[in-house]
């Protein structure tokens, strides 16, 4: 079956380093959310892209999906400890944007002050 | 409308009872997914709804877990005879599907937290 994968698993920083996290669909997806959780809290959808090759951006987090929509990354430039938590990727495979999330198993980032 | 609603928060049962958890979601949302999280995973699919058709269940989904969305609002996800392995937290989320083929993001709820003892 389908498979999202994530690496790494867990990173910690210094504050005001950058961060990536990087994932990897076994199938050819058709859109990928991002999603961050809070320790103790629920993911929080953070932005979804759907084209080929598509950069999005907010603030300090830049978003990337790849040629063949198999591959994303999520890069924070200079760290802040409410950057803390558990970044998720999710894609839906097939052509079209219709069906059920496949959620990678995270990375969780640590920000030392 | 205050988001994505679960009751109860915590739910403690002993090995083979019967659980039931509520969701209600977003009201203009026709779509309502159940997935289960355990620590250090991502949300595992269970099965989701448009308005009240269930579209998909998980494979990995026995037959003792029911989901139903009876009117296309509320929905209940019932365990029944649980296990130990089913003490996770089971989160519920929202989502609106367009007519142009298109879906938004997902809505979390908060999630109720089953222990099975």
């Amino acid at each position: 079956g389908q498979q999202v994968m994530q690496i790494p698993q867990y990173q910690h920083v210094q504050e005001g380093e950058d961060f990536t996290t990087y994932c990897n669909s076994s199938t050819t997806l058709s859109n990928i959310q991002w999603y961050k959780q809070r320790p103790g809290g629920h993911p929080v959808f953070l932005i979804q892209l759907v084209k080929s090759g598509e950069v999005k951006k907010q603030k300090r987090l830049t978003f990337q999906f790849g040629e063949a929509k198999k591959n994303s990354s999520l890069h924070i430039t200079a760290t802040q400890t409410t950057d803390v938590g558990t970044y998720f990727c999710a894609g839906s495979r097939g052509s079209s944007n219709t069906g059920k999330l496949i959620f990678g198993q995270g990375t969780t980032l640590q920000v030392k002050p | 409308d205050t988001g994505v609603s679960q009751n109860p928060r915590h739910k403690i049962t002993k090995r083979g009872q019967n659980v039931t958890f509520r969701c209600d979601p977003i009201s203009e949302h026709n779509r309502l997914y159940w997935y289960r999280q355990t620590l250090g995973q991502g949300p595992e699919f269970l099965t989701y709804f448009q308005n009240e058709a269930q579209l998909e269940k998980s494979r990995l989904l026995s037959d003792r877990f029911s989901a139903e969305r009876p009117k296309g609002s509320f929905s209940t996800l019932e365990i029944q005879r649980t296990e130990q392995g089913d003490s996770a937290m089971y989160l519920c989320a929202s989502s609106l599907f367009r007519h142009t083929g298109t879906l938004l993001g997902y809505t979390f709820g908060s999630g109720t937290r089953l222990t099975v003892v």
